[in-house]
């Protein structure tokens, strides 16, 4: 029990496009899901937290406008990286918690490459 | 606020050789504590944890007793198998069901 997937695994797109990662909680409801981002051989970074129907909370330094968040529903969190630049180029990845315990479940990532 | 420091790496074994990776923190209370794994190109899955002081952890031989005298939860293992080549990740709650990660410490083993 406990997945959470994501999709695409791996995505390339040109500078100036925008990018949709979707992040599905499978045999859970997720009250809230996490987004990190993680550079090469270093820890992952918080970008947002999102609960579902409201609006995502933001680390600080973190372009809102720039990552889009929407959580629909209790099984689905999308991250939107809008008009992408190569220094967007990271691995993402989601977490999500069903809000019992502290425990998180994390996707397998999406590896976005910006050329 | 609640804090996490994780000895730094690369670590590298020789097979079965012994595993220990420290982990110290610092927080308010005793929460829960969580070592992470990831596999290269993968995202993380939770290794082990535990949930209060004196509790001990394990999974796949991996151990780790949360330690409160010491404020401690390093993670052991007897022997390592080359397919224990990851990154591990030491982590705790800080507010509502967020994380705090160490840095991480990559595991190398020769076979």
């Amino acid at each position: 029990g406990a997945v959470v997937s994501q999709h695409p695994s791996r995505v390339i797109c040109k500078s100036g496009t925008s990018v949709k990662i979707e992040c599905r909680s499978l045999d859970f409801q997720a009250t809230t899901m996490f987004w990190y981002r993680q550079f090469p051989k270093q820890s992952l970074m918080l970008m947002a937290t999102s609960n579902e129907g409201s609006k995502a909370t933001y680390e600080q330094g973190v372009e809102k406008d720039k990552f889009l968040i929407n959580h629909a529903s209790l099984t689905l969190s999308t991250l939107t990286v809008t008009s992408a630049h190569p220094e967007d180029s990271s691995f993402y990845i989601c977490s999500a918690a069903t809000g019992r315990d502290y425990e998180q479940y994390f996707g397998p990532g999406t590896r976005l490459t910006v050329t | 606020g609640n804090s996490v420091t994780q000895m730094e790496g690369p670590v590298t074994l020789s097979e079965e050789a012994f595993l220990t990776i420290n982990c110290t923190y610092t927080a308010t209370g005793y929460p829960s504590l969580f070592w992470y794994v990831q596999y290269p190109g993968e995202g993380l899955q939770l290794l082990l944890k535990a949930t209060k002081a004196d509790d001990k952890g394990s999974n796949k031989g991996f151990e780790a007793t949360y330690r409160k005298e010491t404020t401690s939860f390093h993670l052991e293992k007897g022997s390592v198998q080359v397919s224990d080549s990851a990154v591990y990740f030491c982590a705790l709650p800080s507010g509502t069901y967020k994380y705090i990660f160490g840095t991480g410490t990559r595991l190398k083993v020769l076979a």
